[in-house]
C-alpha cells in the first residue's frame, strides 16, 4: 500500500528543545518537500530536496533543518532558533520528470506541532 | 512572486446545488495549477491537476478550468453533498516543483 507517513500525529516541544518530524514514502519518489501550515494562511515552503543527499531551501527555511540519506526519508528539525513553531507540518512528495514537466504532489497526513 | 488567491473564504450551500470556487494568480508563467480537498486537521488529497497547456479537467463531480493568460481557475462541483464539506486549495506550480498556495475556501455544505 503506497503512500507518505509523518510520525507523530501530535507532538509537543518546550521551549529550547529541537525536535525532528519523520517522513516516509514508499512511493519511490525523487522529490520531497517540508510545508508549513499556519492558520488564516496558505501553505509555505520550508524545504525541498530533488535528490539524495541534495536540499534546498523554500521560502521560510530559518530555525529548520533537514537531511536526506535516503530517498524514501525526509526528516526535519525544528530548531530553537525557530521561534514560532507551532504550526501544521505537512510533508509531500512527487516525481521528478526530464524536460521541465511538473508531477502531481501527495502529501502526508501531517504533524501538528505545539511549544509548550 | 507568485500570489494566490482564493474568493470566496467561506461558503455554504444547501445539499444538491451546483457551485464554484475561484483561484487567481499573479504570474502567469506555470507549468501547471492543483486543486486539492483539505479536511479538519488532516492531510491535503489531490483532486485534479490541469497542465499549463490544458484548459479543463473532469473527475466525477469536478470540473476545474485554467485561463492561464487571466489568471484565473475555477473548481466547479456539480449536486453538491454534505460529504464534499472541506476546505479547497489551489496551488500553482512555480519552479523545481515548488507549489505557491491560496489560503482556501472553506465549503460547507448543509443537508
Amino acid at each position: 500500500d503506497g503512500g507518505i507517513t509523518q510520525s507523530p500525529k501530535y507532538l509537543f516541544r518546550k521551549e529550547g528543545q529541537n525536535v525532528t518530524l519523520s517522513c516516509e514514502q514508499n512511493l519511490n519518489h525523487d522529490a520531497m518537500y517540508w510545508y508549513r501550515q499556519d492558520p488564516g494562511q496558505g501553505l509555505r515552503l520550508i524545504y525541498y530536496s530533488q535528490i539524495v543527499n541534495d536540499f534546498q531551501k523554500g521560502d521560510i527555511a530559518e530555525g529548520y533543518s533537514v537531511s536526506r540519506e535516503k530517498k524514501e526519508s525526509f526528516p526535519l528539525t525544528v530548531t530553537s532558533a525557530q521561534k514560532n513553531p507551532t504550526a501544521f507540518y505537512l510533508c509531500a512528495s512527487s516525481v521528478i520528470a526530464g524536460g521541465g514537466s511538473y508531477n502531481e504532489q501527495f502529501f502526508g497526513p501531517g504533524t501538528r506541532l505545539t511549544v509548550l | 512572486k507568485q500570489e494566490v488567491t482564493q474568493i470566496p473564504a467561506a461558503l455554504s450551500v444547501p445539499e444538491g446545488e451546483n457551485l464554484v470556487l475561484n483561484c487567481s494568480f499573479t504570474d502567469s508563467a506555470i507549468y501547471n495549477l492543483q486543486w486539492f480537498r483539505q479536511d479538519p486537521g488532516k492531510g491535503l488529497t489531490s483532486l485534479l491537476l490541469i497542465q499549463s497547456s490544458q484548459r479543463e479537467q473532469t473527475s466525477g463531480r469536478l470540473n476545474a478550468s485554467l485561463d492561464k493568460s487571466s489568471g484565473r481557475s475555477t473548481l466547479y462541483i456539480a449536486a453538491s453533498q454534505p460529504g464534499d464539506s472541506a476546505t479547497y486549495l489551489c496551488a500553482v506550480n512555480g519552479w523545481a516543483n515548488n507549489l505557491f498556495f491560496g489560503t482556501g475556501t472553506r465549503l460547507t455544505v448543509i443537508p
